[in-house]
């Protein structure tokens, strides 16, 4: 079945450095690709998507290209800061109301 | 606009008791779903539901009933709580267009304990 994989955390940065937290995905499909934020105690909110190859997502400065050929969508930012600190869930989506989530990973970002 | 609203933030309850978490949306979403989140293992879905009166099981079912008499309301019952039920509990809608979905919008969350 459909599977999600993504780096396990934590990681910590300090601030301004590069962030990169790597996910993979299986599918029998072509899914859609989707970046979750979840801040302390709180819900999950939409960070960025995309829905076909070669589509790059961003929002907040972070990017994430999905990348067919090699079944990837790694988040990416340039310089990431204290407010950043949060855990990051990918997920796929492929028409089977089913969202599949990867297991997220921590980001703690050091002032 | 509410979006997805959840109650209890929390809760605690006694083996063997039974609940009802409560989810509301105010978006008019046709599609609404029930996760646990737990430590190392990210967000499993529990059921979910395409419609008023359409429910259909996820990944980890057991032990947890839904229905969906209006679009608005879909409600997680806890028949017997266990302490393997202990978990934060999310419930998320979104639209469906020609039977795929945009992206999820999600609650607060309810931080459940069973002793």
């Amino acid at each position: 079945g459909d599977s999600v994989t993504q780096m396990e955390g934590p990681v910590t940065l300090s601030e301004e450095a590069c962030l990169t937290i790597n996910c993979t995905y299986t599918a029998t499909g072509y899914p859609s690709l989707f970046w979750y934020v979840q801040y302390p105690g709180e819900g999950l909110q939409l960070l960025l998507k995309a829905t076909k190859a070669d589509d790059k997502g961003s929002n907040k400065g972070f990017e994430a290209t999905y990348r067919k050929e090699t079944t990837s969508f790694h988040l990416e930012k340039g310089s990431v800061q204290v407010s950043d600190s949060a855990v990051y869930f990918c997920a796929s989506y492929s028409g089977t109301y089913k969202y599949i989530f990867g297991t997220g990973t921590r980001l703690k970002v050091l002032a | 606009n509410a979006g997805v609203t959840q109650t209890p933030k929390f809760q605690v309850l006694k083996t063997g008791q039974s609940m009802t978490l409560q989810c509301a949306q105010d978006m008019n979403h046709e599609y609404m779903s029930w996760y646990r989140q737990d430590p190392g293992m990210g967000l499993r879905l529990i059921h979910y539901s395409v419609g008023a009166g359409i429910t259909d099981q996820g990944e980890v079912p057991n032990g947890y009933n839904v229905s969906r008499s209006t679009t608005e309301d879909f409600p997680l019952r806890l028949l017997s709580a266990a302490p393997s039920q202990t978990s934060v509990y999310f419930c998320a809608s979104s639209l469906l267009s020609r039977g795929r979905t945009t992206e999820a919008f999600f609650g607060q969350g309810t931080r459940l304990t069973v002793v």
